[in-house]
């Protein structure tokens, strides 16, 4: 995917280190959250989904978790590695389930 | 692992001319997508596609975007006559069909209009 020149928050951390990535949502009425990850030249990339239903959910090296009340996402990438560089994307599904809307994304440089 | 395969990887056209962008979708897949990526924007819905005919799409998808299945593998966009604010990467998606299962990405087309 092309994000050259798009300005996007950037998080830069150590090779090592935790990451943090943060999302605000906007449709209080969806159900289904989806992390990607983009690296340059590529497509989004599936990470880790969340339902409604649940706060945080578990997967290799990374946790999501969700705050309804203000409806916020994180992503929690453990140990971070070079090659989690990349553009993270945070989406939603609507209602009807046939649509995604993203955000904005962030871009997390990882220095080793 | 399976995955979605798009072509071409840049297709650069005159303004005014129709162009196809192709998708193989991943083979068990019934829902199938085309999204946008402007340079400088984010990943933008385009349509959606289901048993043969458009679920949803949104206000950037009008009279100049068409959407296929032509057979049992491919899934192709068309604009009929391109501006230059077509140009943009084009992704193609495609789910299960399953309750939340997420969509699965190719890796675009990069569409230049000139």
């Amino acid at each position: 995917g092309e994000s050259v020149g798009l300005h996007l928050p950037t998080l830069s951390v150590q090779e090592g280190d935790n990451s943090i990535i943060n999302c605000a949502y906007s449709n209080s009425a969806s159900d289904y959250f989806i992390w990607y990850k983009q690296e340059s030249g590529k497509g989004p990339q599936f990470i880790i989904d969340i339902r409604s239903n649940m706060d945080k959910r578990q997967g290799q090296r990374v946790t999501v978790l969700l705050n309804k009340t203000v409806k916020h996402l994180s992503l929690q990438i453990a140990a971070t590695q070079p090659g989690d560089s990349a553009v993270y994307f945070c989406a939603e599904i609507n209602n009807a389930g046939n649509m995604l809307t993203f955000g904005g994304g962030t871009r997390l440089m990882v220095k080793p | 692992e399976p995955e979605v395969t798009q072509t071409p990887s840049h297709q650069v056209t005159q303004m005014g001319q129709e162009v196809i962008l192709r998708c193989v979708p991943i083979s068990n897949h019934l829902y199938f997508y085309w999204y946008r990526q402007i340079l400088g924007q984010k990943v933008e819905f385009l349509v959606s596609f289901y048993n043969n005919e458009i679920s949803e799409k949104s206000e950037i998808f009008d009279d100049q975007f068409s959407v296929e299945r032509p057979d049992g593998s491919n899934f192709t966009l068309k604009i009929r006559s391109t501006k230059l604010e077509d140009s943009a990467m084009y992704f193609c998606a495609s789910m299960t069909g399953q309750v939340d299962q997420p969509q699965h990405f190719g890796d675009g087309t990069r569409l230049s209009i000139l």
